[in-house]
């Protein structure tokens, strides 16, 4: 296990629903991630939070929205979502946020969501 | 904008053979460049990284090499056994520091016994 946890494992809503996902890391760490892997894609990063505030928004639609209480845990809430949103969302944390191995980021495994 | 080209897409070896990936970045700020794989139903985990000021790093089977000029770098295994069959993602690190890590594509490796 990575010290990162994601709830739930799968989880199917209809477009209308609105879902949350959870996030929780037991390392310790101050950054936390949500990134989105669709088939064939590369992952794409969607939010960072470092020091519960966040630091970058990779231009997602306003229909994820993110929530960072403390630096253990990070949610991602869903309303109105779209089928071409089915993926899989991985949440990552890392101690810092500059590039080296110190920052290693620890991915979760992931939360698969489909979309009707 | 920020991009990472990662090739092969799939690879399939025999057993003790070398396997290399290769990846080419188009952001010339990015200085950090870690390599992940991905087993089936689990999220990536980091194999190795390499920071702009060092050429080649190894450990063990496994070595990265780096050539900031030409803004490629490539993953080596050698000695390959079938538990390496994973999805294997090399990243480069945005030109902010943000934790921001701008992946290619991933290569399915298959190693077969």
């Amino acid at each position: 296990e990575t010290g990162v946890t994601q709830t739930p494992r799968h989880l199917v809503m209809g477009m209308t629903n609105k879902k949350s996902l959870k996030c929780e890391q037991h390392l310790g760490h101050n950054a936390m991630y949500w990134y989105k892997q669709s088939a064939k894609k590369p992952l794409e990063l969607m939010f960072v939070y470092n020091f519960k505030e966040q630091t970058e928004n990779n231009s997602v639609p306003s229909r994820f929205s993110p929530e960072c209480p403390n630096s253990s845990h990070l949610f991602l809430h869903l309303h109105t979502l779209q089928p071409e949103d089915s993926a899989l969302y991985l949440c990552a944390s890392s101690r810092g946020t500059s590039g080296s191995s110190y920052n290693e980021q620890f991915f979760g495994p992931g939360t698969r969501l489909t979309v009707l | 904008g920020e991009n990472v080209e990662q090739h092969p897409s799939t690879l399939s070896v025999q057993e003790g053979d070398s396997a290399v990936i290769k990846c080419t970045y188009s952001d010339s700020a990015s200085n950090y460049f870690p390599w992940y794989k991905q087993e089936l139903g689990k999220g990536p985990q980091l194999i190795i990284d390499i920071r702009s000021n060092v050429g080649e790093k190894k450990d063990q089977r496994i070595a990265v090499t780096l050539n900031k000029t030409a803004k490629h770098f490539s993953l080596h295994i050698t000695e390959t056994q079938p538990e390496d069959s994973a999805v294997y993602f090399c990243a480069a690190s945005g030109s902010s520091n943000t934790g921001k890590l701008i992946f290619g594509q991933g290569t399915t490796l298959q190693v077969k016994p």
